[in-house]
């Protein structure tokens, strides 16, 4: 099975802060790249997404930098808040072949500290 | 829209019984998705329909697991017997094409006994 491997597993940041997640992949042919939040006793949502054909995407205070030949991307939380504590989880998808799904990461809890 | 709907929220159960996990998709939505979530495995892909029509059920851990998808606004994830084990969060998911955004439900918290 692909991997996505996610970083750090949990992480504390003062409000006013930035938060950074980062996430590694091996498959090349992966040209899909979200990122979902949850918060406890929901579902997750999609918060930010990004394709390889740019290397930086931004929606308010959340940026996704994306680095192809490293095979890494990772989300920015700037100006983080306590409304931002959440689980975030990184994922890939490889368009067009059988059996095109999305393949999470483990997820990072974030807290942040007022 | 109201969104994903799965039912029951939360289900306990005893080791050997049968547990029936509901879900609907939002409407229009023609991938359906079965993931299940635990502390230790994070989330897991257990299967995917399109159209109604299984795609990959390499996810479902044993033959325990079944899943079906007997018409457009339903699917349902059985397990038959349930064991300790069992216990997680599962979720039911729904998108228009499968590379673009999942809508996740709320999830059914599953405690087996």
């Amino acid at each position: 099975q692909q991997q996505v491997k996610q970083s750090p597993q949990s992480l504390i940041v003062q409000k006013g802060g930035i938060s950074i997640i980062n996430c590694a992949y091996e498959n090349t042919a992966f040209d899909y790249f979200p990122w979902y939040q949850q918060f406890p006793g929901k579902g997750p949502a999609l918060l930010i997404a990004i394709r390889p054909d740019v290397s930086e995407k931004k929606e308010g205070r959340f940026t996704i930098s994306f680095n192809k030949s490293a095979k890494q991307f990772s989300l920015h939380i700037m100006d983080s808040q306590p409304g931002d504590s959440a689980t975030y989880f990184c994922a890939a998808s490889e368009a067009g072949s059988a059996g095109n799904m999305l393949t999470f990461g483990g997820g990072t809890r974030l807290m942040v500290k007022p | 829209d109201a969104g994903v709907i799965q039912s029951p929220r939360h289900e306990v159960t005893e080791m050997g019984q049968e547990v029936t996990l509901r879900c609907k998709p939002i409407s229009g939505h023609d991938y359906l998705f079965w993931y299940r979530q635990t502390m230790m495995r994070g989330l897991e892909l257990l299967i995917y329909f399109n159209n109604n029509v299984p795609i990959d059920d390499s996810g479902m851990p044993e033959d325990r697991f079944s899943a079906k998808m007997p018409n457009a606004s339903f699917s349902t994830l059985k397990i038959q017997p349930s064991e300790p084990r069992d216990s997680a969060v599962y979720f039911c998911a729904s998108s228009l094409w499968v590379n673009n955004e999942q809508f996740f439900g709320p999830g059914t918290r599953l405690t087996v006994l």
